[in-house]
């Protein structure tokens, strides 16, 4: 099992230009989520699903969106790339919410 | 929404002591509460967790404990380790609400 994997490592934008950030996972979990991570925050959830065609937002989805039409894929779309997007971009998944969290290796963004 | 403190920011040891981490959380309905290490460069990874039907829990060198009256969990580490330095996250959950929220988060620094 690959487990969770995320693409591209690292990503380098310009503002105003858009990306989508690629996470998927082969553990067969109906939860998978969005966190991006800033020095001295924590891990903050942007985005989750409960399952293909389930999404809901976090503490901070301003600026993003997701879908989920498979159990596989979780995207992560940046419209327009802002500076304070700049971090570092976790996804999860998990049987449930209620479970250990299964994090992908992470991608690290920044915004010119 | 939930909201979860975590103290302190940073904490040195010396290879051998103890190191315990504190964390507060706001909503009462939370009942599940997991513990990640993340290590430099790395995706953080859970190392225990505990549920409200329990006080306590261990696993080796780490206990959690969890007062629910007081809104309060710990982590608690024993004979620290040069590779017990990492950053370390306290969340919270509830079973039905699908959200984790985490801490800002705590490096631990082991001194040998």
């Amino acid at each position: 099992n690959a487990g969770v994997t995320q693409t591209p490592k690292f990503q380098v934008l310009k503002t105003g230009q858009s990306m989508t950030l690629q996470c998927a996972q082969d553990m067969n979990h109906e939860y998978m989520s969005w966190y991006r991570q800033d020095p001295g925050m924590g891990l903050r959830l942007i985005h989750y699903s409960v399952g293909a065609g389930i999404t809901d937002q976090g503490e901070v989805p301003n600026g993003y969106n997701v879908s989920r039409s498979t159990t596989e894929d979780f995207p992560l779309r940046l419209l327009s790339a802002a500076p304070s997007q700049t971090s570092v971009y976790f996804c999860a998944s998990s049987r449930t919410g209620y479970n250990e969290q299964f994090f992908g290796p992470g991608t690290r963004l920044t915004v010119l | 929404g939930e909201n979860v403190e975590q103290h302190p920011s940073t904490l040195s040891v010396q290879e051998g002591d103890s190191a315990v981490i504190k964390c507060t959380y706001s909503d009462s309905a939370s009942n599940y509460f997991p513990w990640y290490k993340q290590e430099l460069g790395k995706r953080p990874q859970l190392i225990i967790d505990i549920r409200s039907n329990v006080g306590e829990k261990k696993d080796q060198r780490i206990a959690v404990t969890l007062n629910k009256t007081a809104k309060h969990f710990s982590l608690h580490i024993t004979e620290t380790q040069p590779e017990d330095s990492a950053v370390y996250f306290c969340a919270a959950s509830m079973e039905y609400g699908n959200k984790l929220v985490f801490g800002a988060g705590t490096i631990l620094r082991v001194k040998s």
